[in-house]
């Protein structure tokens, strides 16, 4: 069974740059899977972040972006805001319709 | 503006079968580029995919999924719908509905969401 793997927790300070991973339980993940990032705050449907990889989505602040490090797809936010503060989700695409959501980050801004 | 909106009951008994519907405006769900998903989120949990479908009926579902899953949809009403059978207390969730682009593979438009409980 596929799992897409995510910390459970980050914290980062005010202005700061952190960087989320997703990665997969067997293998790498590379740009074929077309990863993307989605932002959620408690009660509120996710907003897409980024895609394929490293395409911000409209109106995405330029502080996101996405990249492929190692063997994990990574989500860094650089110069962190308060509102900053959600979870995050990275989804990959399996091929064959198939999609698998990671099991989501709690970033805390403090 | 593509705007998805989720319906159905939020309340369904235990073994029986969860209906909800996603009515699509702004756009047409007949799109080639498109497919059309649900994903859940019981409370304080994550994100989980249910399943796509794409205009022309294809579906595609999460095998890791327990309930029996049926995803269908309807060109000439702009929506399309999801059901699961023989609920139990763990298909309690957030239900969300979203546009999947086909082409770079993520959701791009999501619906509100509309929580379903399961409970007799």
């Amino acid at each position: 069974q596929t799992v897409v793997t995510q910390e459970p927790s980050f914290s980062v300070s005010p202005g700061g740059t952190v960087t989320l991973t997703c990665g997969l339980n067997s293998g790498s993940v590379s740009t074929n899977y077309y990863p993307s990032w989605y932002q959620q705050t408690p009660g509120q449907a996710p907003r897409t972040l980024i895609y394929s990889t490293n395409t911000r989505s409209s109106g995405v602040p330029g502080r996101f972006s996405g990249s492929i490090l190692g063997n994990k797809a990574a989500l860094t936010i650089t110069g962190a805001q308060a509102d900053d503060e959600s979870d995050y989700y990275c989804v990959l695409y399996m091929g064959s319709g198939i999609s698998v959501f990671g099991g989501g980050t709690k970033l805390t801004v403090l | 503006q593509l705007q998805l909106q989720e319906s159905g009951p939020g309340l369904v008994k235990p073994s029986e079968t969860l209906s909800l519907t996603c009515t699509v405006s702004g756009g047409s769900i007949s799109s080639s580029s498109y497919y059309w998903g649900w994903i859940r989120q019981p409370p304080g949990k994550g994100l989980e995919w249910i399943g796509n479908i794409y205009y022309s009926g294809s579906t595609y579902y999460n095998p890791s999924l327990k309930s029996p899953v049926t995803i269908s949809v309807d060109t000439s009403k702009n929506h399309f719908s999801l059901k699961l059978s023989s609920v139990t207390a763990a298909d309690t969730a957030v239900y969300y509905c979203a546009r999947h682009d086909y082409g770079d593979s993520y959701f791009d438009y999501w619906g509100q969401g509309t929580l379903v409980t399961v409970s007799s």
